[in-house]
C-alpha cells in the first residue's frame, strides 16, 4: 500500500518570504501522479498543483512550484512570497495512474501554514 | 464553474439514528469519490465509483456505511445506524479520466 508522510506539522513565515513543505511517500509504482491541496479554513479542498511522475520537469503555478525527487520519493511545495491567503493546511496526495481512469487519492496528515504579517 | 454539490452542509443527530449524505457530481465526471476527514486519521478514501459501478469500498466499514449511485447525477453515501464514532467531515468528489478530482464543500457529520 502506498503511504504519505508529511514531517512538518506546522510551519510559520513571513509574508512575502518563501517556505517550502516537504512530502515523502512510498510506492512501488513506477506511473503515478502526485497533488498538492490547499484546505482553508472554509474546508474546501484546493487543488494547487500537480505532477505527473513520468515528467522530469518540476511542475509550477505562479507562486507554487514543487520539487520533485522520484528516485528519493520525495515531493516538496515552495511558496514563493508568500501571502495572507495562503494560511490554510496543505495536502500531499498520491494516485496511482492505473490507465483506466481517477483512482483514489492517498493523503498526508497535512501542514498546517500560519503567514506572519 | 462546475461544482461538486454536497448535501446537507451540517447534520446533527443522535446515535442509532440514520445518516443519509448525498452528492452530485460535476456533469460529465464518471467517477465519484467518498472520503472522510477527521482529526485522528486525516483524510481517508472510504469508496468510489466508476460510470456508476462501485469499484472499491475496502476502506468503509462494511456493517454499517453503505454507498450507492442510482444514477449519474446522484451519489449517496448511509450510515445505518450512526455510531459517535462516526463524526467527522465527509467529501465527495468527483473526476474524469486521469483529470484531478474535485471536490465538493463537504458534509460536517456530529452524531450526540
Amino acid at each position: 500500500a502506498q503511504t504519505v508522510t508529511q514531517s512538518q506539522p506546522e510551519m510559520s513565515v513571513q509574508e512575502a518570504e518563501t517556505v517550502t513543505l516537504s512530502c515523502t511517500y512510498d510506492t512501488s509504482e513506477s506511473d503515478y501522479y502526485l497533488f498538492w491541496y490547499k484546505q482553508p479554513p472554509s474546508r474546501q479542498m484546493i487543488l494547487v498543483i500537480r505532477q505527473e511522475a513520468y515528467k522530469q520537469q518540476n511542475a509550477t503555478e505562479n507562486r507554487f512550484s514543487v520539487n520533485f525527487q522520484k528516485a528519493a520519493k520525495s515531493f516538496s511545495l515552495k511558496i514563493s512570497d508568500s501571502q495572507l491567503g495562503d494560511a490554510a493546511m496543505y495536502f500531499c496526495a498520491y494516485r496511482t495512474d492505473s490507465g483506466g481512469g481517477a483512482d483514489g487519492l492517498t493523503f498526508g496528515k497535512g501542514t498546517h501554514l500560519i503567514i506572519q504579517p | 464553474d462546475a461544482r461538486v454539490t454536497q448535501t446537507p452542509r451540517h447534520k446533527v443527530t443522535e446515535m442509532g439514528q440514520e445518516v443519509t449524505m448525498r452528492c452530485q457530481p460535476i456533469l460529465g465526471h464518471n467517477t465519484v469519490f467518498w472520503y472522510r476527514q477527521t482529526m485522528m486519521q486525516g483524510l481517508e478514501l472510504l469508496a468510489y465509483f466508476r460510470n456508476r459501478a462501485p469499484l472499491d469500498d475496502s476502506g468503509m466499514p462494511k456493517d454499517r456505511f453503505s454507498a450507492e449511485m442510482p444514477d449519474a447525477t446522484l451519489a449517496t453515501l448511509k450510515i445505518q445506524p450512526s455510531e459517535p464514532r462516526d463524526s467527522a467531515v465527509y467529501f465527495c468528489a468527483s473526476g474524469f479520466s486521469n483529470q484531478p478530482q474535485h471536490f465538493g464543500d463537504g458534509t460536517r457529520l456530529s452524531i450526540l
